[in-house]
């Protein structure tokens, strides 16, 4: 069965420092990333995904095929930055679920 | 309407009692899901529909546990006699194909705590 692992549970970093959370999957076939946001007292909300090669709030992700890793990385973190960061994964060619890993939780200190 | 809304938003239950939590998805999505997330935890998938289909309930975790979305609009989840493992956030989430895509798009959950 597919899995996601997000090793951290907890990252804390200095405003403006990069910020690069970990996410490896396993799964022998090729499926489509995506990185989903909880900000305090507010809903699970898509960050981005793999698909559409997208930056959002200067976050990036690249797919490495060969590690099975879909890291989340910023080159300078902001306060808001502060939240919980999911990483999640659909199967392609059959299956609609979306399974995510256990979370990490990044805190921004100034 | 604009976004999946769910009800109630929080509610406490006796062990043994039978609750039923409430998701209005997104008007015109077609998938509907339904997620478990225990303290702590990621979510963790339950079932799935597409209209009024369930096309995939292999995550809900016993029999005590049923959803149903009669009309392929509102969906419930009903737990019978619930257990305090049962405590958790229930999370909706409303998509259209291809889910690759676009994701899904959830609701602010519903907090159930079994005491």
């Amino acid at each position: 069965a597919q899995r996601v692992t997000q090793p951290e549970k907890l990252l804390s970093v200095f405003k403006g420092a990069p910020v690069e959370l970990k996410c490896n999957y396993s799964y022998s076939g090729s499926p489509e990333l995506f990185w989903y946001v909880q900000y305090s007292r507010q809903r699970l909300q898509l960050l981005l995904r793999h698909i559409s090669r997208e930056s959002i709030k200067g976050f990036t992700a690249d797919l490495n095929k060969g590690e099975t890793s879909f890291h989340l990385k910023k080159p300078f973190a902001q306060e808001e930055d502060s939240a919980m960061y999911y990483c999640a994964l659909i199967l392609t060619g059959g299956g609609n679920k979306l399974t995510f890993g256990t979370g990490t939780q990044l805190k921004v200190e100034l | 309407g604009a976004g999946v809304s769910q009800s109630p938003r929080y509610k406490v239950a006796k062990r043994g009692q039978d609750v039923a939590l409430r998701c209005d998805p997104i008007s015109g999505h077609v998938s509907l899901f339904w997620y478990q997330q225990a303290l702590g935890q990621g979510p963790e998938f339950l079932t799935y529909f597409q209209n009024e289909a369930q096309l995939d309930k292999s995550g809900l975790p016993s029999d005590r546990f049923f959803a149903e979305r009669p009309e392929g609009s509102v969906s419930t989840l009903k737990i019978q006699r619930t257990q305090q493992e049962d405590s958790a956030v229930y999370l909706c989430a409303s998509s259209l194909p291809p889910h690759r895509v676009h994701g899904y798009t959830f609701g602010s959950g519903t907090r159930l705590t079994v005491v």
